[in-house]
């Protein structure tokens, strides 16, 4: 069983289009996490939920929405889609401080 | 400001040869440090991390890191490479402060050469 999977795996949309990201986990955990990865490899937080709360908020631009109906569900969705939201999202959860279990990412292509 | 440095964007060793991947932080109280693996097109997976305790640490795949609280270091390391080490490291640090937000190094990119 995957732990924390994310669907789609690859995204190609075209500028100004609204898309989903689901993620979900299967490990009971409590945190979730949604972070960007960009083309240098660089890993960015974006949002984290603790038991369907939004803990940490990061300066993203606010066409990003996350929502969590319950502590096991993470999803990113985002409006008006740019350019520069091409990069690889991936979702992540951890318990307490244990170390993070991420999904496999969703490499989103904005055309 | 919580932060984490890897001053190596790339790490060449021989097979067979020790390896050594740097990271430095930056933390309020007590650090919480892990390490990351990630190969081409995969999600990152977890190697090890630090808490309390031992300040040697033992984790996947051979690969073990020293915490060493004087030069807020917490380099990894493995006594014999592997080919299939080849992959990109992630050092990551969170405080203890309450906040659940990791910090992530800009990752090494280790390659292991036959």
């Amino acid at each position: 069983d995957t732990a924390v999977s994310q669907t789609p795996k690859y995204l190609v949309t075209q500028m100004g289009n609204d898309k989903s990201i689901k993620c979900e986990q299967n490990l009971g955990h409590d945190t979730m996490y949604w972070y960007k990865q960009d083309s240098k490899k660089f890993l960015k937080i974006m949002f984290s939920y603790n038991n369907k709360e939004l803990i940490i908020n990061e300066t993203v631009p606010n066409r990003f929405s996350p929502k969590s109906p319950d502590k096991a569900h993470l999803n990113l969705h985002i409006n008006s889609l740019e350019l520069g939201d091409s990069a690889v999202y991936f979702c992540a959860s951890s318990q307490d401080v244990g170390g993070y279990t991420f999904g496999s990412g969703t490499r989103l292509t904005v055309v | 400001a919580q932060s984490v440095a890897q001053p190596e964007d790339q790490v060449n060793v021989a097979e067979g040869n020790p390896l050594t991947v740097k990271c430095t932080y930056s933390v309020s109280g007590n650090p919480y440090l892990f390490w990351y693996v990630q190969y081409p097109n995969r999600g990152l997976q977890f190697l090890l991390k630090y808490i309390t305790g031992d300040n040697l640490v033992k984790g996947s795949y051979g690969f073990e890191a020293e915490f060493n609280k004087s030069q807020t270091s917490f380099h990894l390391k493995k006594p014999s490479a592997l080919v299939s080490d080849s992959a990109l490291y992630f050092c990551a640090v969170r405080g203890n402060s309450g906040t659940y937000k990791y910090i992530f190094g800009t990752g090494t990119r280790l390659k292991v050469l036959a």
